[in-house]
């Protein structure tokens, strides 16, 4: 089975601050994704990333910056917290096919609920 | 960009009761997925569509794809309390996809 490993389930930090946010997979999927889930939104996707080093923009990545050095580890950085950024943050990974990047099921971590006072 | 809606945005049923979610898309999608949510719980993917106007079940679930690829259905016969969760919709639009904003469904027994 699939598992996306999420560093922390809460996480409350101060606005101003550098957050990290740590995503893990296990099943040597090429794409990662970050997503924030608020409600009524649904899911808003920040960053992906299709292969070690690569990142793409999504619909929301302003505030925000990804990393990814090794395939398994795809970190999000909130480079100044602010109150706006207060969510439930979700990591996702999936493999490719030879049509899409993003074709595949994703597989999503279980979430980290963060909060900035 | 590219959007796709949700509707309805929440249901309650009496257990027993059907439920229908629809997936609608401006344009053209080249698939679609669902997944299910449950409350405190992570996405969790359900099925994928592909062609125009295909079905296909899981159970008391069925799920549709429009003949035209701009709408999807997910259907549930005869509801649970385990069937309490938020659905999402994913358009893909070739190399792009959208979640849809979800349907929250409520069942009480």
């Amino acid at each position: 089975d699939v598992k996306v490993t999420q560093s922390s389930r809460y996480l409350v930090k101060r606005t101003g601050e550098k957050v990290f946010l740590e995503c893990v997979q296990d099943m040597d999927h090429e794409n990662m994704f970050w997503y924030r889930q608020d409600p009524g939104l649904g899911l808003r996707l920040i960053y992906f990333s299709y292969d070690v080093k690569m990142k793409e923009k999504g619909d929301i990545p302003e505030g925000y910056s990804v990393s990814r050095e090794k395939k398994e580890r795809f970190s999000l950085i909130l480079e100044s917290a602010s109150t706006n950024q207060t969510s439930m943050y979700l990591c996702a990974s999936s493999p490719q096919d030879s049509q899409s990047y993003s074709n595949q099921p994703q597989h999503f971590g279980d979430g980290t609920r963060l909060s900035i006072l | 960009g590219q959007q796709v809606m949700q509707i309805p945005q929440y249901q309650h049923v009496q257990e027993g009761e059907d439920f229908t979610t629809y997936c609608n898309s401006s344009t053209t999608l080249s698939n679609i997925q669902w997944y299910k949510q449950r409350p405190g719980g992570h996405p969790v993917f359900l099925i994928q569509l592909v062609k125009s106007g295909e079905v296909k079940k899981q159970k008391r679930l069925t799920f549709q794809f429009g003949e035209a690829k701009k709408n999807s259905s997910l259907h549930i016969t005869a509801t649970q309390t385990t069937d309490v969760g938020t659905y999402f919709c994913a358009g893909h639009y070739g190399q792009n996809f959208v979640f849809g904003p979800g349907t929250r469904l409520s069942v009480l027994p």
